[in-house]
């Protein structure tokens, strides 16, 4: 069945270090892959999305390529900022919007000053 | 554009009541979501309307109903309250590809 995992938190980094936070899946065909951000107290934002293979999606500094031979879409960012903590969730549907996303447990991020 | 909307904001209730929970989509869209959001957890896919019809169905059970309007707007129902049912319901409304979340009815079961 359709699936995707991520790395569990919380991840701690300080200010300016450099951000991954992996993602593999399991679908059926060939999946839209996203990355949505939660800021504490608010829904769920898109953060970035890619629709095909070796696709790069990216916004606000981060980054995630489409690797269909990995199944996977790892976020990714340079440096990151303190206004960057928040939850980070992979998700993915099988294309046409018809079908519900299918998201991971989520990723708190705390950046350290 | 005021975005997705969803009311109330939170709301508590007590095992064995039912819930009625409302959405109004970001204007143009016409597909509306909801998904139920555990602590600590991803949001679970719960249903997909469009045209007024469910066209899609997650794995929950037949107690989570819903209905979409003309106007678009959507409303979840429960009934039979357990407290499992306690988390934060989030709608998503989309025309294409991309879904736009609201910010979510906070669901308390005592």
């Amino acid at each position: 069945g359709n699936s995707v995992t991520q790395m569990e938190g919380p991840v701690t980094l300080s200010e300016e270090a450099f951000l991954t936070i992996n993602c593999t899946y399991t679908a059926t065909g060939y999946p839209s892959l996203f990355w949505y951000v939660q800021y504490p107290g608010e829904g769920l934002q898109l953060l970035l999305k890619a629709t095909k293979a070796d696709d790069k999606g990216s916004n606000k500094g981060f980054e995630a390529t489409y690797r269909k031979e990995t199944t996977s879409f790892h976020l990714e960012k340079g440096s990151v900022q303190v206004s960057d903590s928040a939850v980070y969730f992979c998700a993915h549907h099988s294309g046409g919007g018809a079908d519900g996303l299918t998201f991971g447990k989520g990723t708190h991020l705390i950046i350290q000053p | 554009d005021a975005g997705v909307t969803q009311s109330p904001t939170h709301l508590i209730k007590t095992r064995g009541q039912q819930v009625t929970l409302r959405c109004s989509p970001k204007s143009g869209h016409d597909t509306v979501s909801w998904y139920q959001q555990a602590l600590g957890q991803g949001p679970q896919f719960i249903f997909q309307y469009y045209e007024e019809e469910e066209r899609q169905r997650g794995n929950f059970p037949d107690r989570f109903s819903g209905h979409q309007f003309p106007n678009y707007s959507s409303e979840l129902n429960v009934n039979a309250l357990l407290l499992g049912d306690s988390a934060l319901y989030l709608c998503a409304s989309s025309f294409a590809n991309e879904q736009f979340f609201g910010p979510g009815t906070r669901l308390t079961v005592l």
